[in-house]
Protein backbone atom coordinates (compact mmCIF):
# COMPACT_ATOMS: atom_id res chain seq x y z
CA UNK A 1 0.00 0.00 0.00
CA UNK A 2 1.30 3.78 -1.20
CA UNK A 3 1.79 5.86 1.87
CA UNK A 4 3.20 9.25 1.42
CA UNK A 5 4.82 11.35 4.50
CA UNK A 6 5.78 15.39 4.32
CA UNK A 7 8.13 16.51 6.75
CA UNK A 8 7.81 18.72 8.28
CA UNK A 9 4.38 19.10 10.18
CA UNK A 10 4.68 22.93 10.05
CA UNK A 11 7.15 25.31 9.33
CA UNK A 12 7.32 29.14 10.58
CA UNK A 13 9.96 31.55 8.45
CA UNK A 14 10.75 35.08 8.49
CA UNK A 15 9.99 36.72 4.85
CA UNK A 16 12.49 36.16 2.11
CA UNK A 17 14.66 32.74 3.57
CA UNK A 18 14.50 30.09 0.55
CA UNK A 19 12.88 27.16 2.75
CA UNK A 20 12.41 23.06 1.19
CA UNK A 21 9.10 21.01 1.90
CA UNK A 22 10.09 17.50 1.99
CA UNK A 23 7.75 14.58 0.41
CA UNK A 24 8.78 10.84 0.56
CA UNK A 25 6.69 7.78 -0.84
CA UNK A 26 6.80 3.96 0.48
CA UNK A 27 6.80 2.23 -3.15
CA UNK A 28 8.68 3.87 -5.89
CA UNK A 29 6.33 2.11 -8.62
CA UNK A 30 4.33 5.82 -9.26
CA UNK A 31 3.51 7.38 -12.10
CA UNK A 32 3.93 11.10 -11.25
CA UNK A 33 3.74 13.77 -8.60
CA UNK A 34 2.07 16.42 -8.23
CA UNK A 35 2.82 19.20 -5.47
CA UNK A 36 -0.48 21.45 -4.44
CA UNK A 37 -1.38 24.71 -2.74
CA UNK A 38 -4.28 24.90 -0.23
CA UNK A 39 -5.92 27.85 1.47
CA UNK A 40 -7.45 27.94 4.13
CA UNK A 41 -11.07 27.02 3.94
CA UNK A 42 -10.34 26.34 0.08
CA UNK A 43 -9.72 24.11 -2.88
CA UNK A 44 -6.11 23.06 -4.15
CA UNK A 45 -4.31 24.56 -6.23
CA UNK A 46 -1.82 22.83 -8.49
CA UNK A 47 1.44 23.82 -8.28
CA UNK A 48 4.05 21.75 -10.07
CA UNK A 49 3.13 18.58 -11.74
CA UNK A 50 6.31 16.07 -12.28
CA UNK A 51 6.29 13.18 -14.74
CA UNK A 52 7.67 9.76 -13.39
CA UNK A 53 10.64 10.81 -16.78
CA UNK A 54 11.57 14.10 -15.20
CA UNK A 55 14.02 14.84 -12.21
CA UNK A 56 12.62 18.17 -11.74
CA UNK A 57 9.84 20.83 -12.70
CA UNK A 58 10.41 24.69 -11.94
CA UNK A 59 7.43 27.10 -11.82
CA UNK A 60 8.97 31.09 -10.83
CA UNK A 61 10.12 30.80 -6.93
CA UNK A 62 8.89 27.39 -6.85
CA UNK A 63 11.46 24.02 -7.86
CA UNK A 64 10.06 20.35 -7.16
CA UNK A 65 12.35 17.62 -8.03
CA UNK A 66 11.60 14.16 -7.57
CA UNK A 67 13.82 10.91 -7.35
CA UNK A 68 11.95 8.06 -7.97
CA UNK A 69 14.57 5.37 -6.76
CA UNK A 70 14.62 6.71 -3.33
CA UNK A 71 11.49 7.35 -2.71
CA UNK A 72 11.61 11.75 -2.29
CA UNK A 73 10.41 14.99 -3.81
CA UNK A 74 11.60 18.10 -2.75
CA UNK A 75 9.83 21.51 -3.14
CA UNK A 76 12.45 24.65 -2.62
CA UNK A 77 10.55 28.03 -2.92
CA UNK A 78 13.13 30.74 -3.14
CA UNK A 79 12.83 34.26 -1.12
CA UNK A 80 9.36 33.76 0.25
CA UNK A 81 6.49 35.58 0.73
CA UNK A 82 3.82 36.18 3.20
CA UNK A 83 1.59 35.45 0.21
CA UNK A 84 3.43 31.83 0.49
CA UNK A 85 1.54 31.46 3.64
CA UNK A 86 -0.60 27.88 3.29
CA UNK A 87 -0.75 24.20 3.06
CA UNK A 88 1.52 22.75 0.84
CA UNK A 89 0.43 19.03 -0.59
CA UNK A 90 2.32 16.48 -2.11
CA UNK A 91 0.42 13.93 -3.82
CA UNK A 92 1.42 11.05 -5.87
CA UNK A 93 -0.07 9.45 -8.95
CA UNK A 94 -0.90 5.84 -9.24
CA UNK A 95 -0.83 4.13 -13.09
CA UNK A 96 -4.06 1.89 -11.65
CA UNK A 97 -7.14 3.27 -10.69
CA UNK A 98 -7.80 5.74 -13.22
CA UNK A 99 -4.68 7.47 -12.13
CA UNK A 100 -5.47 8.03 -8.59
CA UNK A 101 -4.23 10.27 -6.15
CA UNK A 102 -2.49 9.24 -2.71
CA UNK A 103 -2.27 12.58 -0.38
CA UNK A 104 0.81 13.26 2.01
CA UNK A 105 -0.87 15.17 5.05
CA UNK A 106 0.84 18.06 4.40
CA UNK A 107 3.28 21.29 5.31
CA UNK A 108 1.31 24.36 6.63
CA UNK A 109 3.74 26.77 5.90
CA UNK A 110 3.80 30.50 7.82
CA UNK A 111 5.87 33.20 6.25
CA UNK A 112 6.24 35.90 8.71
CA UNK A 113 6.89 39.49 7.55
CA UNK B 1 -4.50 25.68 -16.36
CA UNK B 2 -7.58 23.61 -16.33
CA UNK B 3 -10.24 24.62 -14.49
CA UNK B 4 -13.08 22.74 -12.51
CA UNK B 5 -15.66 24.41 -10.82
CA UNK B 6 -17.49 23.12 -7.86
CA UNK B 7 -21.28 24.08 -6.45
CA UNK B 8 -22.00 25.09 -3.62
CA UNK B 9 -19.46 26.25 -2.15
CA UNK B 10 -21.09 26.01 1.36
CA UNK B 11 -24.22 24.55 2.47
CA UNK B 12 -26.03 24.26 5.59
CA UNK B 13 -28.65 21.63 6.08
CA UNK B 14 -30.91 19.72 8.08
CA UNK B 15 -30.09 16.54 9.18
CA UNK B 16 -32.21 13.48 7.37
CA UNK B 17 -32.29 15.87 4.30
CA UNK B 18 -30.47 14.87 1.16
CA UNK B 19 -27.77 17.63 -0.41
CA UNK B 20 -26.29 17.64 -4.02
CA UNK B 21 -22.88 19.11 -4.82
CA UNK B 22 -21.99 19.32 -8.57
CA UNK B 23 -18.50 19.33 -10.43
CA UNK B 24 -17.78 20.45 -13.28
CA UNK B 25 -14.86 20.03 -15.58
CA UNK B 26 -14.80 23.52 -17.31
CA UNK B 27 -13.11 23.27 -20.29
CA UNK B 28 -11.79 19.40 -20.73
CA UNK B 29 -13.47 15.98 -20.97
CA UNK B 30 -13.21 14.09 -17.58
CA UNK B 31 -13.90 10.42 -18.23
CA UNK B 32 -12.85 10.23 -14.80
CA UNK B 33 -13.58 12.43 -11.59
CA UNK B 34 -13.13 12.10 -8.24
CA UNK B 35 -14.55 12.78 -4.80
CA UNK B 36 -12.36 13.73 -1.33
CA UNK B 37 -13.80 14.49 2.25
CA UNK B 38 -11.33 16.60 4.03
CA UNK B 39 -11.74 16.30 8.26
CA UNK B 40 -10.37 19.57 10.28
CA UNK B 41 -6.66 19.68 9.64
CA UNK B 42 -6.22 16.31 8.14
CA UNK B 43 -4.98 15.67 4.24
CA UNK B 44 -7.79 14.53 1.82
CA UNK B 45 -9.63 11.02 2.08
CA UNK B 46 -10.63 9.53 -1.15
CA UNK B 47 -13.86 8.65 -1.04
CA UNK B 48 -15.02 7.25 -4.13
CA UNK B 49 -14.03 7.22 -8.45
CA UNK B 50 -16.23 8.53 -10.70
CA UNK B 51 -16.49 6.68 -14.11
CA UNK B 52 -18.83 8.44 -16.97
CA UNK B 53 -21.40 6.24 -17.52
CA UNK B 54 -20.68 3.58 -14.96
CA UNK B 55 -20.71 3.14 -11.74
CA UNK B 56 -18.55 4.49 -9.10
CA UNK B 57 -15.71 2.75 -7.37
CA UNK B 58 -15.87 3.29 -3.35
CA UNK B 59 -13.37 3.07 -1.32
CA UNK B 60 -13.16 0.81 1.32
CA UNK B 61 -15.26 1.81 4.42
CA UNK B 62 -17.53 4.81 2.55
CA UNK B 63 -21.27 3.53 2.25
CA UNK B 64 -22.18 4.01 -1.44
CA UNK B 65 -26.06 4.04 -0.60
CA UNK B 66 -25.16 7.46 1.66
CA UNK B 67 -22.92 9.19 -1.29
CA UNK B 68 -24.64 8.89 -4.02
CA UNK B 69 -22.75 9.41 -7.60
CA UNK B 70 -23.46 10.19 -10.76
CA UNK B 71 -21.83 10.94 -13.86
CA UNK B 72 -23.67 11.16 -16.51
CA UNK B 73 -21.73 13.27 -18.89
CA UNK B 74 -18.10 13.89 -19.55
CA UNK B 75 -18.24 17.73 -17.56
CA UNK B 76 -20.41 16.87 -14.57
CA UNK B 77 -20.23 14.46 -11.39
CA UNK B 78 -22.68 14.85 -8.80
CA UNK B 79 -22.37 13.59 -4.95
CA UNK B 80 -25.21 13.33 -3.13
CA UNK B 81 -25.19 13.00 0.62
CA UNK B 82 -28.23 11.58 1.46
CA UNK B 83 -30.05 11.36 5.04
CA UNK B 84 -27.32 13.63 6.01
CA UNK B 85 -26.62 14.00 9.79
CA UNK B 86 -24.27 16.20 11.66
CA UNK B 87 -21.05 13.50 11.32
CA UNK B 88 -21.22 14.18 7.64
CA UNK B 89 -20.52 17.69 8.36
CA UNK B 90 -17.17 17.82 6.37
CA UNK B 91 -15.58 19.48 3.64
CA UNK B 92 -16.23 17.69 0.39
CA UNK B 93 -13.73 18.16 -2.90
CA UNK B 94 -14.05 16.85 -6.70
CA UNK B 95 -11.30 16.74 -9.02
CA UNK B 96 -10.83 16.19 -12.61
CA UNK B 97 -8.03 14.79 -14.13
CA UNK B 98 -6.92 16.44 -17.45
CA UNK B 99 -6.52 13.42 -19.90
CA UNK B 100 -4.08 14.97 -21.69
CA UNK B 101 -1.00 14.55 -18.87
CA UNK B 102 -2.68 13.29 -15.99
CA UNK B 103 -2.37 16.45 -14.08
CA UNK B 104 -5.34 16.33 -11.75
CA UNK B 105 -7.41 20.01 -10.68
CA UNK B 106 -9.53 20.44 -8.14
CA UNK B 107 -12.75 22.88 -7.64
CA UNK B 108 -13.14 24.98 -4.58
CA UNK B 109 -14.35 22.63 -2.30
CA UNK B 110 -18.01 22.44 -0.40
CA UNK B 111 -18.26 23.11 3.09
CA UNK B 112 -21.20 21.24 4.26
CA UNK B 113 -22.84 21.85 7.91
CA UNK B 114 -25.62 19.47 9.19
CA UNK B 115 -27.85 20.57 12.05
Amino acid sequence: KQEVTQIPAALSVPEGENLVLNCSFTDSAIYNLQWFRQDPGKGLTSLLLIQSSQREQTSGRLNASLDKSSGRSTLYIAASQPGDSATYLCAVILREYGNKLVFGAGTILRVKS
Amino acid sequence: GAVVSQHPSRVICKSGTSVKIECRSLDFQATTMFWYRQFPKKSLMLMATSNEGSKATYEQGVEKDKFLINHASLTLSTLTVTSAHPEDSSFYICSARDPMNTEAFFGQGTRLTVV
